[in-house]
């Protein structure tokens, strides 16, 4: 079975505050991708990122970085110098190899106060 | 620019009415998927498409039935409405069976079941 965990239901932390969301997933695949979305109040999830289970590197976009390590099964998120336009929910999800479907964690919803 | 319209942003329905949820998407995209969200749960798979006139059955199809006569609509439909389906729902496409797609969200439906 596969499953996503995002431990963290909620975070509330002030303005230019690093955060970093935690994804712990689980498989038994041996090729899966890894998402970020991000849901602002709108409703409508955006993509942030993904990665496939060959590629370790570390990535980051801007204030955005992600560190994926397969031997943790983590694919952590991390928002440096957190704005208030950053307030959202955070899902990570895993794409399924045999049924080409997505898992979503439970989300992780993020409140930047200024 | 991708889009996904879903026809309705809110909506209020009785007990044992039958209720029908609309999305379209202008991308040409093969695949379409209905999720529900609720809080603590994340997003959960209801069904998907991967042609016209396909469907397969996602994790909770219980009390839910789809419709996908053309490549661009994909309906959800609640045969008789009960207030445990109150919740968010979402459609998204995305292009092919490919693992590593990204998923394009709609804005969601609040549905509220008195």
């Amino acid at each position: 079975a596969q499953k996503v965990t995002q431990a963290q239901t909620e975070i509330s932390v002030v303005e230019k505050e690093d955060v970093t969301l935690d994804c712990v997933y689980e498989t038994r695949d041996t090729t899966y991708y890894l998402f970020w979305y991000k849901q602002p109040p709108s409703g409508e999830l955006v993509f942030l990122i993904r990665r496939n289970s060959f590629d370790e590197q570390n990535e980051i976009s801007g204030r955005y970085s992600w560190n994926f390590q397969k031997s943790t099964s983590s694919f952590n998120f991390t928002i440096t110098a957190s704005q208030v336009v950053d307030s959202a929910v955070y899902f990570c999800a895993l794409s399924e190899a045999l049924r080409r479907i997505m898992r979503f964690g439970a989300g992780t919803r993020l409140t930047v106060k200024p | 620019d991708v889009k996904v319209t879903q026809s309705s942003r809110y909506l209020v329905k009785r007990t044992g009415e039958k209720v029908f949820l609309e999305c379209v998407q202008d991308m040409d995209h093969e695949n379409m998927f209905w999720y529900r969200q609720d809080p603590g749960l994340g997003l959960r798979l209801i069904y998907f498409s991967y042609d016209v006139k396909m469907k397969e059955k996602g994790d909770i199809p219980e009390g839910y039935s789809v419709s996908r006569e053309k490549k661009e609509r994909f309906s959800l439909i609640l045969e008789s409405a009960s207030t445990n389906q109150t919740s968010m729902y979402l459609c998204a496409s995305s292009p092919d069976r490919g693992l590593s797609n990204e998923q394009f969200f709609g804005p969601g439906t609040r549905l509220t079941v008195l």
